[in-house]
């Protein structure tokens, strides 16, 4: 079973949809939540980071965290073709140990 | 501040030579990791340096990789003999100190490497 299950998608949306992003995680051991996202030929870049279960909220990006089902989404309200990315959601057991990394989700936000 | 930079972008080798790939670090961050992408994969780890250290390289997929990190700055990682299944983006990242908070890994922009 692989640490981390994401759907690679990919998802095509309107300029201004919700969006929903999901990802579930085996191990319980896991303390540290994260969301990556990455542009086309670039690194990926650290968009949310959680520690705890419940929400939280950065502008138009909200990540939330259950840890009772280990399952992770990040949501995008008001969507805009600059969010157009593959996104990854990434877990660590300790802060500074190894990124474990889900194989991404592409989205395309349709002017 | 600059970012992590990686060396080359791109490289296009045979199957059977040698290639060495560059990370330099953001400034200060101690700790280095290195992660590759392979074809439809997720990425992966591969090692973590803190300073010129290896702290945990149990996902180094073979003997054919070494990595180092000369005076805990910029870090080499070289693939002698490469084989076709190592084509991939492998990535560079670095963190400051842990200083008991979270500690960010920024991510360089990768070296694309193409074993024909």
């Amino acid at each position: 079973q692989k640490e981390v299950e994401q759907d690679p998608g990919p998802l095509s949306v309107p300029e201004g949809a919700i969006v929903s992003l999901n990802c579930t995680y085996s191990n319980s051991a896991f303390q540290y939540f994260m969301w990556y996202r990455q542009y086309s030929r670039k690194g990926p870049e650290l968009l949310m980071y959680t520690y705890s279960s419940g929400n939280k909220e950065d502008g138009r990006f909200t990540a939330q965290v259950d840890k009772s089902s280990k399952y992770i989404s990040l949501f995008i309200r008001d969507s805009q073709p600059s969010d157009s990315a593959t996104y990854l959601c990434a877990i660590l057991k300790t802060s500074y140990d190894k990124v474990i990394f889900g194989p991404g989700t592409s989205l395309s936000v349709i002017p | 501040e600059a970012g992590v930079t990686q060396f080359p972008s791109h490289s296009v080798i045979e199957k059977g030579q040698t290639v060495t790939l560059r990370c330099d670090p953001i400034s200060g961050h101690d700790n280095l990791y290195w992660y590759r992408r392979v074809m439809g994969k997720e990425i992966k780890f591969l090692l973590h340096f803190v300073k010129e250290s290896k702290q945990d390289e149990s996902g180094m997929p073979n003997n054919r990789f070494l990595a180092e990190r000369t005076g805990g700055t910029y870090s080499t990682l070289k693939v002698q003999p490469a084989e076709l299944e190592d084509s991939g983006v492998y990535f560079c990242a670095s963190s400051r100190e842990w200083d008991g908070r979270n500690n960010e890994q920024f991510f360089g922009p990768g070296t694309r490497l193409t074993v024909l």
